[in-house]
């Protein structure tokens, strides 16, 4: 079974700083998606970033980067220049075939 | 703004009534998947639709089932609702392998 792991219940950052929240999973396939999803107050889901598992370069959209470890099983999110509207819930999680997995989830503080 | 829309916004029942949830996919895609997620936890997945078909399901009773209509909107029923059924229902479409789910609003369903 696909398990999703995140360790950091919360993290808070300065404005301009840059943050790293933690991510592991487990999974016995060898073609798999990783994904960082961010949901605000408003609910929504949004989709910050993507990993390929058989793709070695780590995913970048602008500010927000992975560091994805593959034998280590480990996909963490780099948030570059903070910004007080990236303050919200983050989670990981994996996608096999017709399900995604996620994590528990890692609260995001920007502080002015 | 993801192009997935659910209604109703928010919903409450008595505990043993049955509900519907709805929700409208992003044009050209041609799954649609349902999470439940609880106060403070990640999203779990319910099932997902293809082609009018569900396609993969989680954890839950029989009393969670489905519909997708040819036009990819799909609706998630509860039957016999218990307290526990409380939480966030999320509709997210995509396509059939590996790529990004697009996650709509959300329904508070509460049940008392």
């Amino acid at each position: 079974a696909q398990t999703v792991t995140q360790s950091q219940p919360e993290m808070s950052v300065q404005e301009a700083e840059t943050v790293t929240l933690s991510c592991t999973y487990d999974t016995s396939e060898s073609d798999y998606y990783l994904f960082w999803y961010k949901q605000p107050p408003s609910r929504q889901m949004i989709l910050v970033i993507r990993q390929e598992a058989y793709k070695q370069q780590n995913a970048t959209e602008n500010r927000f980067s992975v560091n994805f470890q593959k034998a280590a099983k480990s996909f963490s999110l780099k948030i570059s220049d903070s910004q007080l509207g990236d303050a919200a819930m983050y989670f990981c999680a994996s996608r096999y075939t017709d399900k995604l997995i996620f994590g528990t989830g890692t609260r995001l503080q920007v502080f002015p | 703004e993801t192009g997935v829309t659910q209604s109703p916004t928010h919903l409450i029942k008595t505990r043993g009534q049955q509900v519907t949830l709805r929700c409208s996919s992003q044009s050209g895609h041609n799954t649609v998947s349902w999470y439940q997620q609880a106060l403070g936890q990640g999203p779990q997945f319910i099932f997902q639709y293809y082609r009018e078909e569900e396609n993969g399901r989680g954890n839950f009773p029989p009393r969670f089932s489905g519909l997708q209509f040819p036009n990819y909107s799909s609706e998630l029923n509860v039957n016999a609702l218990e307290l526990d059924d409380s939480a966030l229902y999320l509709c997210a479409s995509g396509g059939i392998l590996g790529n990004e789910q697009y996650f709509g609003p959300g329904t508070r369903l509460t049940v008392t």
